[in-house]
This record gives C-alpha cells, structure tokens and sequence, in this order.
C-alpha cells in the first residue's frame, strides 16, 4: 500500500490528452514539492516534472505537472506511442522522514 | 555527462549479506546528495535511502531500517548500500539516483538514474 495513491492505468488515444492523478495527505503532498518520473519497460526511471510543475529542459511542454493542497496532478497533451509505459509521482513524507513514491500508473496509448 | 553504475548486485541466499557499489562521474560527486531506489520484479519503485553529500545526514525506509545501511566515498566517487539479513522480498533491481543540488535536504525528486544491479534473494 503505497502512501500516495495513483490510478493503476489510464488510456486515451494518440493525440488525446489524458491526466494522471497523485493523492496524499498533509504530511507529504500537502507540505512539499512533488517530481514525476516516466519510466519505459526495462530502463530506469527519467525525471518528467520536478517542484510540482517546472519541467527539465529536455522534456516537451507537452507534459505539464499541478499541485492542489494534498493532490497532485500530471497532464500529457498530443499523446504519442512513445508516451506508453509507466508513471510515478514521488515527494518528500516528514512524518515518516522519507522520500515517497505513488504505486504508480500504466498508460497505455490505443 | 552525468553517469552513475550500479555493481555488486547478485544471488544471495536468505540471512546473507550483500553490499552494492555506485559508482558517479561527469560531476562533483561530493556536492550532490545521493539515494537508493528499488524496484521489485513487476512491482512499483520503492525508496530506501538517503545520505547528503558529506555523508553526515542519513535516513532509511522502514523496510530496511536496521538491515541496510548507505554510505559513500567521495574521494572514489562511490556510494554504497550494504544489505544484511536480506530477505526473499529483498529481491529487486536497485537504482543509485542523484538528488538535486539544490535543496540541500531530502526530497522526492531524482535528477539522474543508474541502470540498476539486480539483487535475487533465493534459497
């Protein structure tokens, strides 16, 4: 049972647009910045969006990250096969002083 | 360019020992916080660990709190994770991850990856 709870799959088509969801409490979201991490099947995780909605210089505005009091939210735009593979939101708990990941969520692209 | 090479990782029986090695290049090693991630077979990623970059600060899931102890060597460049007692659910692959430069206390984002070392923890 992960802290931060995410759906376990999304699904839209190519070209859609599809938002995954990250919902936790005062202690982690609430409280500190969230990071999303992409991650394709068989190769490490990649930082997509860091400080709740700042994006690294080598990712598309098409992917763009929002925080509302505890929950978080990620929204890719012009979605590509590419985009497919699975979705983690991770932040800082200081009520357990430990870094924390959602269970993560599956898009898949139709 | 940043690179970090996970090594060390291999099968162990239940109760055994195990320490892995991290090895960083492409930046100053010392100036940046270092963590480890794993990732069960099919499973979700999970946080272990934490050490600032003068190794003075430390914290620790619960999961591994009092198996597993992290430290570094940045006169080698090196972070390591020594796992004891391991167990079965012990088995994964286990990421090496830079933090941020900044801020200069623990937070959820990873700026750079390893490839991971696969730990398989099998009677």
């Amino acid at each position: 049972q992960s802290v931060l709870t995410q759906p376990p799959s999304v699904s839209a088509a190519p070209g859609q647009k599809v938002t995954i969801s990250c919902s936790g409490s005062s202690s982690n979201i609430g409280n500190n910045d969230v990071s999303w991490y992409h991650q394709l099947s068989g190769t490490a995780p990649r930082l997509l969006i860091s400080d709740n909605n700042k994006r690294p210089s080598d990712i598309p505005d098409r992917f763009s990250g929002s925080k509302t009091g505890a929950s978080a939210t990620l929204g890719i735009t012009g979605l590509q096969t590419g985009d497919e593979g699975d979705y983690y939101c991770a932040t800082w708990d200081s009520s357990l002083t430990a870094s924390v990941f959602g269970g993560g969520t599956r898009l898949t692209v139709l | 360019e940043v690179q970090l090479v996970e090594s060390g990782g291999m099968l162990v029986h239940p109760g055994g020992s195990l320490r892995l090695s991290c090895a960083g290049s492409g930046f100053t090693f010392s100036s940046y916080s270092m963590n480890w991630v794993r990732q069960a077979p099919g499973k979700g990623l999970e946080w272990l660990s934490y050490i600032s970059g003068s190794g003075g600060t430390v914290y620790y899931a619960d999961s591994v709190k009092g198996r597993f102890t992290i430290s570094r060597d940045n006169a080698d460049n090196s972070l390591f994770l020594q796992m004891n007692s391991l167990r079965d659910d012990d088995t994964a692959l286990y990421y090496c991850a830079r933090s941020p430069p900044f801020p200069l206390v623990p937070t959820g984002m990873f700026t750079h990856w390893g490839q991971g070392s696969l730990v398989t923890v099998s009677s």
